[in-house]
């Protein structure tokens, strides 16, 4: 199996930066990703990483480190509407379904 | 497209009673998986399906059933229902191939309670 490890809470303050990390290991990778998760509500896609190195799109960016087994999503200029929790989830090679972490609930404050 | 639909959004069964999860996608996707998610953990895979008429159990089965009689829809039934059973469950598709491959597309979920 895959064993995925994220902090269980982070809280952080509008308009500041956050960076969630991710390690895994797993026997063979595909790629990693990154779910967001509103309270109630269903996971949505933000990002997919099968490469080394940084994936941006927009406030949101995704780095990944095959050789570490590490991968963290950034989330800048914090807004309210970020409050939720951030599944990471590991592609192992030889499968299509994905593992995922217990998630990570970032807190923004006023 | 309405994506992956999922009903009833809620329900609260008796002990011992049976019920099952509708879950419809229009994406024509071949994979179809349910989860479930108790308060403040990640999700557990309760069965997949690589297409209809395939199926296969994930690391929590016991206690729920599938079928797959269409690439559409991956009902999921619970027999004899117990309170461990409480959950959110989430059904999700994703795709064989194409540029979103494998990327997962959840339905709204289903809060169950059993009392």
């Amino acid at each position: 199996g895959q064993n995925i490890d994220q902090p269980t809470e982070m809280t952080a303050t509008e308009g500041a930066i956050v960076q969630i990390n991710c390690t895994y290991q797993t026997s063979g990778f595909n790629g990693l990703f990154w779910y967001q998760q509103h309270a109630g509500e269903a996971p949505t896609f933000l990002s997919y990483n099968v490469l080394d190195g940084l994936e941006e799109k927009g406030r949101f960016s995704s780095f990944l480190s095959r050789s570490k087994g590490y991968s963290y999503l950034l989330l800048k200029e914090l807004q309210m509407k970020d409050s939720a929790s951030y599944l990471c989830a590991v592609w192992p090679s030889n499968d299509y379904k994905l593992s995922f972490g217990a998630g990570t609930t970032v807190t923004v404050r006023a | 497209n309405a994506g992956v639909t999922q009903t009833p959004k809620f329900r609260i069964l008796k002990i011992g009673q049976s019920m099952t999860l509708q879950c419809t996608q229009d994406m024509n996707h071949n994979y179809m998986y349910w989860y479930r998610q108790d308060p403040g953990m990640g999700l557990k895979l309760i069965y997949y399906s690589v297409g209809a008429g395939i199926t296969d159990k994930g690391e929590v089965p016991n206690g729920y059933n599938v079928s797959r009689s269409t690439t559409e829809d991956f009902p999921l039934r619970l027999e004899l229902a117990a309170p461990s059973q409480t959950s959110v469950y989430f059904c999700a598709s994703s795709d064989s191939t194409g540029p979103s491959y494998n990327e997962q597309f959840f339905g709204p979920g289903t809060r169950l309670t059993v009392l």
